[in-house]
């Protein structure tokens, strides 16, 4: 079946540590990809966009994401975690459509 | 450029009630869509308008919710004879037409008694 699969429900890292969060989706074309980030009751901001070209985008607030295709994967990274990056992060796909596809969300904590 | 957004951000209404949800999207975005989002889950699709016409509606979107953008610009998502299950998020988005991000608001909190 189509779909965004987020594999970590929650991870928790120390303020400092280096981060990753895993997005995969299993669609036959290579779609756009996204990611969002949600602070509790508000809405998604974007962070990084990918439509083609170099595989490794920036985005803000410091994170990055690599596509790599033979992995279907949509990895974001970031190489120091601060504590204000403690919210839940949206992996989504567009397929072109006209509308996106989100994965479960992946709840990011910070240890201080 | 504004932000994308959703009055009201908090509605609480017993169960059988009607509500109607508003969004005003970026001025110069000529799409807009809504999603519903519901606890411990991403956003999934409602439905989508450009400009004023209404292009696509999710199966998620039963008879008895209704969305319109009557001239293009702000857009309502009504809800009658609501249910338990009606309980969620309802964010808006937009953006420009082609290969365009879209921009989300803060969303309205929808919570069924």
């Amino acid at each position: 079946a189509q779909s965004v699969t987020q594999p970590d429900i929650h991870i928790t890292v120390s303020e400092g540590a280096s981060l990753e969060l895993r997005c995969n989706y299993s669609y036959g074309a290579t779609p756009y990809l996204f990611w969002y980030v949600q602070s509790p009751g508000q809405g998604l901001q974007l962070l990084l966009k990918y439509f083609s070209g170099d595989t490794l985008v920036q985005g803000i607030k410091g994170f990055e994401a690599e596509f790599k295709r033979s992995q279907s994967s949509f990895n974001l990274r970031k190489p120091s975690v601060h504590w204000s990056d403690a919210a839940e992060y949206f992996c989504a796909v567009d397929l072109r459509e006209n509308k996106l596809v989100f994965g479960a969300g992946t709840i990011l904590r910070v240890k201080s | 450029d504004t932000g994308v957004s959703q009055d009201p951000r908090h509605k609480i209404t017993k169960r059988g009630q009607n509500v109607t949800f508003r969004c005003d999207p970026i001025s110069e975005h000529n799409r807009l869509y809504w999603y519903r989002q519901t606890l411990g889950q991403g956003p999934e699709f409602l439905t989508y308008f450009q400009n004023e016409a209404q292009l696509e509606k999710s199966r998620l979107l039963s008879d008895r919710f209704s969305a319109e953008r009557p001239k293009g610009s702000f857009s309502t998502l009504e809800i009658q004879r609501t249910e338990q299950g009606d309980s969620a998020m309802y964010l808006c988005a937009s953006s420009k037409q082609g290969n365009q991000p879209q921009h989300f608001g803060d969303g309205t909190r929808l919570s069924i008694l």
